[in-house]
Formats: structure tokens, sequence, C-alpha cells
């Protein structure tokens, strides 16, 4: 149980372009989704959390206009980068919580790697 | 806010070995943490959890200790296997995110 489904898992876009990608919870409900960025050898950086049907609450350093985060349902989140550089290159990860589990874990997709060109 | 670290940022090991990966967290407040796994290009992948009225959890081959007390998280891996080389992420759960360490990058030698 509790699957998260990121799509795609990988993406190679012109500079200037947008992506979209995809985070769904499978078989629960997620209140909550998180959006990471990942760059290679380090943690986990937190971008965005996006609760369902309210607007995502953005980390520090963060350009929510460049970072679309749209969370319309229980089982599906969406992060656009927009206008894409190459400096937005990186390994994107969602994650989500089960809706009303306190304390439970965070489920983690398996995460997109951008390259933009 | 919170901080979340690992003692060490690598960590090799004969095969068949047990492993202990250990992270600090700075909020005694703290009631959940979590163990997950990341594989090279993959998300990370929950190990095992444990909540803080509780000092020790087992699962398959993992144990999680919880030290409140000098605020210290640790991983034993036992007959650590190929398999298990990856890295391996404590995280802390806050008021509103969870705070990740910076991660073990875990190596089994054959």
């Amino acid at each position: 149980g509790a699957v998260v489904s990121q799509h795609p898992s990988r993406v190679i876009c012109k500079s200037g372009t947008s992506v979209k990608i995809e985070c769904r919870s499978l078989d629960f409900q997620a209140t909550t989704m998180f959006w990471y960025r990942q760059f290679p050898k380090q943690s986990l950086m937190l971008m965005a959390t996006s609760n369902e049907g309210s607007k995502a609450t953005y980390e520090q350093g963060v350009e929510k206009d460049k970072f679309l985060i749209n969370h319309a349902s229980l089982t599906l989140s969406t992060l656009t980068v927009t206008s894409a550089h190459p400096e937005d290159s990186s390994f994107y990860i969602c994650s989500a919580t089960d809706r009303g589990t306190y304390n439970s874990p965070l489920h983690f997709g398996n995460g997109t790697r951008l390259t933009v060109t | 806010g919170e901080s979340v670290g690992l003692h060490l940022p690598t960590l090799s090991v004969q095969e068949g070995d047990n492993s202990i990966i250990n992270c600090a967290y700075s909020n005694s407040a703290s009631d959940y943490f979590i163990w997950y796994k990341q594989e090279s290009g993959k998300g990370p992948q929950f190990i095992i959890d444990i909540r803080s009225n509780m000092d020790k959890r087992q699962g398959q081959r993992v144990t999680v200790l919880l030290n409140k007390t000098v605020k210290h998280l640790s991983l034993q891996i036992a007959a650590t296997q190929p398999g298990d080389s990856a890295v391996y992420f404590c995280a802390e759960k806050g008021s509103n995110q969870f705070y990740f360490g910076t991660g073990t990058s875990l190596t089994v030698i054959p």
C-alpha cells in the first residue's frame, strides 16, 4: 500500500519551454503533498507544500511563478516548471502523507530527472 | 528551525557485517522519526519509523534506536547485503514538514 506514482521519470526540454510533472497517490488520499528538489550527493530540499484545494506554500527562495504547483484533488498534485533554464536541471521528487493519519510517514514518488538544454 | 544531521557522510562495511548509521536531531519536542533508503536515481523508500514514546523498534533486519536524552537516532542493519548499498536519510517530523538529514552513503563490500 501507500504508493505514490510520479511521471515522467525523465524529461529533456529546451530552454524557455515548460514542463509538467505529475504526482499521484494511488491507494490513499493525500491531504498534503510535498515537492522536493535534490542535487547530486545532497539531501532533499523542500520547495513547497501543497494542500488539496488551497494554494501551495513555498519555501524561502523558491519562485512561485516559476514553479507552479496545483493540488486539485486528494490524489493528484502537479508541478510545472515554467520557462525552464539549464539551471533548473535537477531531480524533482514528490511525496505525500496519508489523510487523517497522525504521524504517518511520507511516501515518495520515484522522482523526475529534468534536463534543460 | 530544526536541524537534522548525520555524523558520517559515508560508510563502508563488509557483506555480512552489521551496519550502524547515526543521526542527531535538535528539536526535543519532535515526536516522530523515520529512516529512508534512497537508491541511485530513485525516490526515498520508507524503511522504519519510531515514535517518541518508544526507545527501540525492530523490523526485518533493521532496528531503529531513539535516545531522547541526547537527541540521537540510529539505524542498525543486520547482516548487511550488497542490496543495502544506498544513501540513508533520517527524517524528523516538524510542525508543518519533515526535516531530513544530510544522508549517509552506505557501501557494502562483497
